[in-house]
């Protein structure tokens, strides 16, 4: 079975621009959540949602934006992409999204460089 | 913001040997769950302990949690070079909160 798909692999903007990254869950998956990690630290949560509906938000600016799909893929935009937007953007995919024993799988993330 | 915090930052050790990473965090949880990470690639799940149990294993793995003083321990017994990763720990807080809140993590690099 395939596992969480992520599009693009890599990615290069520069400053101002926006970018759209795509995630496709682990078959039967219907909650997607998405993390950003810096160089040199432990990812950080930007996103839940669970039956196209948002559940969670991090600490993260108006310029991050995602949506889930009727299939449970979803999508994140960053728009007016700064320098500090670059990292690695991992999605995750789980059955619930909740509960003790709900186990997230990680796609093996989109590096994104802000020129 | 970071929850966890693993510890040691780095750690070295030659195949063969044990490694032990420490993790604390902050919050009350509802489980505690360890990754691996080769390379700035993606997460892999290794194992998740509820805040009800207190040891758990998994091959190699040996997994402790300690809900009284907020810590935990991931324990690789013989060691083999393909160990070489980054190892995270991360907390899910009680109440039902979705996000998965990660340590900083332990770069381990287990020599030939």
């Amino acid at each position: 079975d395939a596992g969480v798909t992520q599009s693009p692999t890599h990615l290069i903007k520069t400053r101002g621009q926006h970018v759209t990254l795509r995630c496709s869950p682990i078959s039967g998956h219907k909650s997607v959540s998405w993390y950003q990690q810096v160089l040199g630290q432990g990812p950080q949560f930007i996103f839940q949602y669970y039956e196209k509906e948002e559940r969670g938000r991090g600490n993260f600016p108006d310029r991050f934006s995602a949506r889930q799909f009727p299939n449970y893929s979803s999508e994140l935009n960053v728009n007016a992409l700064l320098l500090g937007d670059s990292a690695l953007y991992l999605c995750a995919s789980s059955f619930l999204g909740t509960g003790v024993s709900d186990i997230q799988y990680f796609g093996a993330g989109t590096r994104l460089s802000v020129l | 913001s970071q929850q966890g915090e693993e510890d040691p930052q780095a750690l070295s050790i030659q195949e063969g040997e044990n490694a032990t990473m420490n993790c604390s965090y902050k919050t009350s949880i509802n489980n505690l769950q360890w990754y691996r990470q080769n390379s700035g690639r993606g997460l892999v799940h290794l194992i998740l302990i509820r805040s009800n149990e207190r040891e758990k294993h998994s091959g190699r793995l040996r997994v402790t949690l300690d809900t009284s003083k907020k810590s935990s321990s991931l324990l690789i017994t013989a060691s083999r070079a393909a160990d070489t990763a980054s190892y995270f720990c991360a907390t899910r807080a009680q109440g039902g909160s979705e996000k998965l809140v990660f340590g900083k993590g332990t770069k381990l690099t287990v020599n030939p």
